[in-house]
């Protein structure tokens, strides 16, 4: 088992480009969970998936932005039109279904940058 | 909503140091509460975790007590290492509204451990 992982580490693009981040979770974790860090802040919950089906979305989710997870395996977070304020650090997570004391295992997360 | 404060850094200290971090936090019902590091580099991993009240979490010398009757789970280490720098995050995971699955977590304190 090789942990969460996520592609790319790192993007830069210009203001109004399309942009697609991928999460591949732990093998046997059914749940799977995107965040958002910005510098000096601690992670915010952006959305949820339980299998393939996603359950929750986050008001810091606007319409630009489209989260899928087609097989209930990978999922790919991707964000249209961006705008310099998407700048920030996207973090995927993987959970087993359980109760809520169940570790969330985070990947290393894609560091976005909006010129 | 549910939120979480922790004491603002950085916080440097000398090795062999006594290390307390204060957390606080608004929820709602009972909340799971964790402690989160991240080393320089890395990405965020779970330390500690407690479930209940008067629960205790403890890893790696680190310990934190789920004090339902202050709101608080401050992170303690009697005697801290230089290779215990990092950023450290207080979060919450609540029960109410059928959400128990998202964390909210505090902004992070930064520690540097000099030798």
């Amino acid at each position: 088992d090789t942990g969460v992982s996520q592609d790319p580490r790192h993007k830069i693009t210009k203001r109004g480009q399309n942009v697609t981040f991928r999460c591949d979770p732990i093998s046997e974790h059914n749940r799977l969970y995107w965040y958002r860090q910005t510098l000096g802040q601690g992670p915010e919950f952006l959305t949820y998936f339980q299998n393939e089906a996603q359950l929750e979305k986050s008001r810091l989710l606007s319409d630009r932005f489209s989260a899928e997870r087609p097989k209930g395996s990978f999922s790919t977070l991707e964000i249209q039109r961006t705008e310099q304020g998407d700048s920030a650090m996207y973090l995927c997570a993987s959970s087993s279904i359980g109760g809520p004391g169940d570790e969330q295992y985070f990947g290393p997360g894609t560091r976005l940058t909006v010129t | 909503g549910d939120s979480v404060t922790q004491m603002e850094g950085p916080v440097t200290l000398s090795e062999e140091a006594f290390l307390t971090i204060n957390c606080t936090y608004t929820a709602t019902g009972y909340p799971s509460l964790f402690w989160y590091v991240q080393y320089p580099g890395e990405g965020l991993q779970l330390l500690l975790k407690a479930t209940k009240a008067d629960d205790k979490g403890s890893n790696k010398g680190f310990e934190a007590t789920y004090r339902k009757e202050t709101t608080s789970f401050h992170l303690e280490k009697g005697s801290v290492q230089v290779s215990d720098s990092a950023v450290y995050f207080c979060a919450l995971i609540g029960n109410s509204g059928g959400s128990n699955y998202k964390l909210t977590f505090g902004k992070g304190t930064l520690l540097t451990v000099n030798p």
